[in-house]
């Protein structure tokens, strides 16, 4: 089993660019969540989602989007970033009260 | 959330066991005490998790006290891959919303392994 997968694994964007991160999961996991995590900050949830064809917002919301269209895949998308989201992106899926097993993470800079 | 408090480093050197404590005494009956590793530039990993018993896997041990205040994640051999800071955290196991996802990371432990 590879886990959970992101890609791509860095991007630098200029301001009001958009992208969009992929996240991959081959456990047949019911939730998926994206996550950013700052120096000194720990982890923030950003959406998460409990099946295919729901999202939820998390904590820190604006400025992101999700899609869940299939169960073993979760999008986080920006739609015009900001210096304010650089970060690293992690992806993590678990089942109801299992553990969350983590993707490696995304490293955007947006510049 | 409730609260869980973990010393903030500890030492060990390389196949012997380590015993990382956790203090979780405002823990409420439903709450799932979880364990995560963060190794430097690298995400969090998953060790284990358990509710009144204690559980063992590959990676680990967990012992929880019988009055669920406390636990205590058992490395039986250290090795250098070892070497992360460990958080201790209480989830929710059936709550909804954005609690269910959220996941606070306190300080941790940082444990060093010595050759």
């Amino acid at each position: 089993n590879a886990g959970v997968t992101q890609t791509p694994k860095f991007r630098v964007l200029k301001t009001g660019q958009s992208m969009t991160l992929l996240c991959a999961q081959d456990m047949n996991h019911e939730y998926m969540y994206w996550y950013r995590q700052d120096p000194g900050m720990g982890l923030r949830l950003i959406h998460y989602s409990v099946g295919e064809g729901t999202t939820a917002k998390g904590e820190v919301p604006d400025g992101y989007n999700v899609s869940r269209l299939k169960k073993q895949n979760f999008l986080l998308g920006l739609e015009s970033a900001a210096p304010s989201q650089t970060s690293v992106y992690f992806c993590a899926s678990s089942s109801l009260a299992g553990g969350k097993y983590f993707g490696p993470g995304t490293r955007l800079t947006v510049t | 959330d409730a609260k869980t408090t973990q010393p903030n480093s500890m030492e060990s050197n390389e196949e012997e066991p380590v015993h990382l404590p956790c203090n979780h005494s405002t823990i409420s009956g439903t709450d799932y005490i979880h364990w995560y590793r963060q190794l430097p530039s690298q995400g969090p990993e998953y060790v284990i998790h358990g509710l009144t018993s204690n559980v063992n896997n590959r990676m680990a041990s967990l012992a929880i006290a019988e009055d669920r205040k406390s636990s205590t994640l058992i490395l039986h051999r250290a090795t250098l891959r070892d070497a992360a800071v460990y958080y201790c955290i209480l989830r929710g196991g059936l709550s909804g919303g954005t609690s269910y996802g959220k996941l606070t990371f306190g300080q941790g432990t940082i444990l060093t392994v010595h050759p």
